[in-house]
């Protein structure tokens, strides 16, 4: 079965602090991650995926992720937080084959910004 | 044009009362979800559907169905609700695997 662990419950920075919230995956196979974004009252909008290719992708917002296979990690970064940031952040995986479908969402890490 | 759409967007009930979230896209994907998310921001998958095949989750209660009438709508039927079933539930659709979901704007449900 796949599971997702973020290891930060809530993070707090200031401003223009660097930003790195973790991410572990539990599945055997090959998968396909995910980091979404639910601003306060809104529903969750996708920040970046990896598929394949170049562990690092770039998201929206000037936000990254550097997919380590062998950590199984995904973990976000963005060097430079705006108080526009604050939200909760859900790491996500969808395992592949089979029927291993469905995208399974870590807890979340909520990251207030302070101005 | 919404890509997602859930009606209602808020719902208030009371305990052992029947109700139905609707749930329709207009992207044509395959796939359709229901995700549950608790106070804490907890999100769980609930079902899926796949082209005709509805995957359920087991440790949903079967007071929870699902419909689809089309791969466009897939609605939540909500029998007997009980105090623990508020929450904020979440409608996605997804074309394939792989591709990230596309979520709608939630129904917050509160049974009283």
């Amino acid at each position: 079965a796949q599971s997702v662990s973020q290891h930060n419950h809530h993070v707090i920075l200031s401003e223009a602090a660097s930003l790195e919230l973790g991410c572990n995956y539990s599945y055997g196979g090959t998968v396909n991650l995910f980091w979404y974004v639910q601003y306060p009252g809104q529903h969750l909008q996708l920040l970046l995926k990896y598929f394949s290719g170049d562990p690092l992708v770039k998201g929206i917002k000037g936000f990254e992720a550097e997919f380590i296979k062998s950590k199984f990690s995904f973990n976000l970064r963005k060097p430079s937080v705006q108080w526009s940031d604050t939200a909760e952040y859900f790491c996500a995986v969808m395992g592949l084959g089979g029927s291993q479908g469905n995208l399974i969402f870590g807890k979340g890490t909520k990251l207030s910004v302070k101005p | 044009d919404t890509a997602v759409s859930q009606t209602p967007k808020y719902l208030v009930t009371q305990m052992g009362n029947d109700k139905s979230i609707k749930c329709e896209q207009n992207l044509g994907h395959d796939t359709m979800y229901w995700y549950k998310q608790d106070s804490k921001k907890f999100l769980k998958i609930m079902f899926s559907y796949n082209n005709k095949e509805l995957i359920i989750n087991e440790t949903v209660p079967n007071r929870f169905s699902p419909k689809s009438p089309d791969k466009a709508h897939l609605n939540l039927h909500i029998n007997s609700l009980e105090l623990g079933d508020s929450a904020v539930y979440f409608c996605a659709s997804s074309q394939g695997v792989g591709t990230g979901a596309f979520f709608g704007q939630g129904t917050r449900l509160t049974v009283v």
